[in-house]
């Protein structure tokens, strides 16, 4: 079982469209979650961070379940901006001071005019 | 805040010599700093973790005599690829962690650098 497993996609919506990305984990003593977004052939960049109760950054949303080690991100109101990988992102405890991130394979979305 | 360079941004070499990628962190200090490595249509992979003045941590299958790293100081830390193949040719990207700011968990990325090798 992967580390980190999400749908590849393509998710392919319209302008407008929400749409919404799942994303589990396998190490329950994980203790950090991130979604990061990566545009073609870039680095990756924070998108935000995701917290046990919920957060919202605008038109995102992320949610994490804990019990379910399950990780979610909604996009409302879908921008041609929007078009990108989106990586869920989770740390690996590892013992001593250096924590290390583990990448899901991302998923696409492609927002057509 | 929080920018992380790297350089060169592409490079295309020969098979059998060695390439030196350089990572600056530019407006603070990283005690910590990540390189890994992502083939296409695949996920970034840890390759290792750099630490400033002591030896680097590999993970499992990755060649440290084959991939050095040096983190001589607190903003740079150099990953050499020696006697690339063509099997190398991947997208290299570091990171490092500010401790100043935001989760410790928060890595700030550089741009990545593109290796081919022919």
């Amino acid at each position: 079982r992967k580390e980190v497993e999400q749908d590849p996609g393509p998710f392919n919506v319209p302008e407008g469209a929400t749409v919404a990305f799942n994303c589990t984990y396998s190490n329950s003593a994980s203790q950090s979650f991130f979604w990061y977004r990566q545009d073609c052939r870039k680095e990756p960049k924070l998108l935000m961070s995701v917290y046990s109760s919920g957060n919202e950054d605008g038109r995102f949303t992320a949610q994490l379940n804990r019990a379910s080690q399950y990780i979610s991100l909604l996009i409302r109101d879908s921008k041609l901006s929007d078009s990108a990988t989106y990586l869920c992102v989770v740390n690996k405890p590892s013992g001593g001071a250096t924590n290390k991130l583990i990448f899901g394979t991302g998923t696409l979305l492609a927002v057509q005019p | 805040g929080a920018v992380v360079s790297q350089h060169p941004s592409r490079v295309i070499c020969k098979s059998g010599t060695s390439v030196k990628i350089e990572c600056r962190s530019l407006d603070f200090q990283a005690t910590t700093m990540f390189w890994y490595r992502q083939f296409p249509k695949q996920s970034l992979m840890l390759m290792a973790t750099s630490n400033e003045g002591s030896k680097a941590t590999y993970e499992q299958g990755v060649e440290k005599d084959k991939f050095l790293i040096n983190h001589a100081s607190l903003t740079l830390s150099t990953l050499t690829v020696t006697s690339a193949h063509p099997e190398d040719s991947s997208f290299y990207i570091c990171s490092a962690r500010d401790l100043s700011r935001g989760s410790p968990y928060e890595q700030y990325f550089g741009p990545g650098t593109r290796l081919t090798v022919t």
